[in-house]
């Protein structure tokens, strides 16, 4: 069953210091996202992204943040000059273009652990 | 602003009995409701979908109920096994266009013992 990749699986950084974190969504699917989950808490709406660009945000997804899709097939998310408060398991998701529900299928998660 | 709620409180039912889960969602109407399950440190992963002129929904030993006077669903599992021990998640979009992001409930924790 075609899954989403994501790594790495657990990285610990310093406060201040940058991080990328990478995801392979299913190749077929077009509409790709990063939630976040802080320990303990609820799953939250980071971004979307499609055909290229954001297509969605959330308060959260301020400057300190920003997507890509180097290529074909990657879809980065980038934390620049990381806070304690960022730790977090940060999940990647995507879904085909469908009318009407739109169901996720979501990796395994990369956990970031900020010092 | 639009919410999902659900209990949570952690569920705890004995091997062979039928757990419900509730949830609740305020300042909208959702056209669909999802549920997804979440393990300890993994991804949450999609288990059912109900539309809202769908009363109920069966997948195997789960089912969906959508009540859109109580603005609720509930979630049940028959037949409860230990392997059925997870975080139950609902969620829905709010905004109806292709792609558009889910919201989550907190979720509710459900422990099954033998």
């Amino acid at each position: 069953e075609p899954e989403v990749t994501q790594t790495p699986s657990h990285q610990v950084t310093q406060m201040g210091q940058e991080v990328i974190l990478r995801c392979v969504p299913i190749s077929n699917h077009l509409y790709f996202y990063w939630y976040r989950q802080i320990l303990g808490q609820k799953v939250e709406f980071l971004v979307s992204f499609y055909n290229n660009e954001i297509s969605e945000k959330s308060e959260i997804f301020d400057d300190q943040f920003s997507v890509e899709r180097p290529d074909g097939s990657n879809f980065t998310l980038k934390i620049r000059s990381t806070k304690l408060e960022d730790s977090a398991m940060y999940f990647c998701a995507s879904s085909a273009r469908v009318s009407g529900a739109n169901v996720l299928t979501f990796g395994a998660g990369s956990r970031l652990t900020v010092l | 602003s639009q919410k999902i709620e659900q209990n949570s409180e952690a569920l705890n039912i004995q091997e062979g009995k039928t757990a419900t889960l509730t949830c609740n969602y305020t300042n909208y109407s959702p056209a669909y409701l999802q549920w997804y399950r979440q393990d300890p440190g993994r991804g949450p992963v999609f288990l059912l979908l109900i539309r809202e002129n769908e009363k109920e929904k069966r997948k195997e030993r789960l089912k969906v109920t959508f009540d859109t006077t109580l603005k609720q669903s509930l979630f049940h599992i028959t037949a409860s096994q230990p392997a059925d021990s997870a975080t139950y998640l609902c969620a829905s979009q709010v905004i109806y266009n292709q792609g558009g992001k889910l919201i989550f409930g907190q979720g509710t924790e459900l422990s099954v013992k033998p």
